[in-house]
């Protein structure tokens, strides 16, 4: 299983691009990254995943290094609604999302 | 299309009851998965269920168990229950296996306190 290391927390000012970073050095050859969000008191929601390549929807673009130790999830123009705690977590490990990345998007 | 629906949101127990928590899946979606939220351990996964089966299971004692019906539907029960168990519980379901290539879609929640 994959070992996650997120910032704590992370500020944003609205409109501007949030860049979240994740470390998995450990993750396995075939795990996916996954990229989760939970708003307060809300369930986690699904924002993106990929294996080697970048991947890009409507919410977000994701990043991961050739090496595959780490990965930034983009949110091109973060507003005020992008205030959520994010999870990144390898799709091996289904024993704990962790403390995940608190976003604070301010006006 | 209708989203995962957990039932009921709130609840409220006694110290030593026991308690059930049903987990209505998408349409179609054949995996289950439920995980309990604290804040102080955040989200931690205690089992999955797919077909009827359990596929994995985490790290809790035996008075968490759960089950899944022909329909998919889950059903999570506590027994015994303590104060240490007030937590939010999630429900997420997925088309097959979360972990490859697909995307897990979680319901709202039941929160659960214990008195």
């Amino acid at each position: 299983d994959a070992k996650t290391t997120q910032p704590t927390s992370m500020d944003c000012a609205e409109g501007r691009a949030a860049n979240l970073p994740c470390n998995h050095s450990t993750i396995s050859g075939n795990e996916y990254v996954y990229w989760y969000r939970q708003i307060h008191s809300q369930g986690p929601q699904y924002i993106i995943h990929g294996l080697k390549n970048n991947e890009t929807n409507e919410m977000a673009s994701l990043i991961i290094t050739e090496d595959r130790k780490s990965s930034t999830l983009i949110l091109p123009h973060a507003t005020l609604r992008d205030t959520a705690v994010y999870y990144c977590i390898g799709s091996y490990s289904t024993l704990t999302f962790g403390k995940g990345t608190m976003l604070l998007v301010s006006p | 299309k209708a989203g995962v629906t957990q039932t009921p949101r709130y609840l409220i127990k006694t110290r030593g009851q026991q308690v059930t928590l049903s987990c209505s899946p998408i349409s179609g979606h054949r995996s289950v998965s439920w995980y309990q939220q604290t804040p102080g351990q955040g989200l931690q996964f205690l089992f999955e269920y797919f077909s009827e089966t359990q596929r994995n299971k985490g790290n809790f004692p035996g008075r968490f168990s759960g089950r899944q019906f022909s329909n998919s539907r889950s059903e999570m029960n506590v027994s015994t229950l303590e104060l240490g168990d007030s937590a939010l519980y999630l429900c997420a379901s997925s088309s097959d296996d979360w972990r490859w290539n697909t995307e897990a879609f979680f319901g709202q929640g039941t929160r659960l306190t214990v008195v």
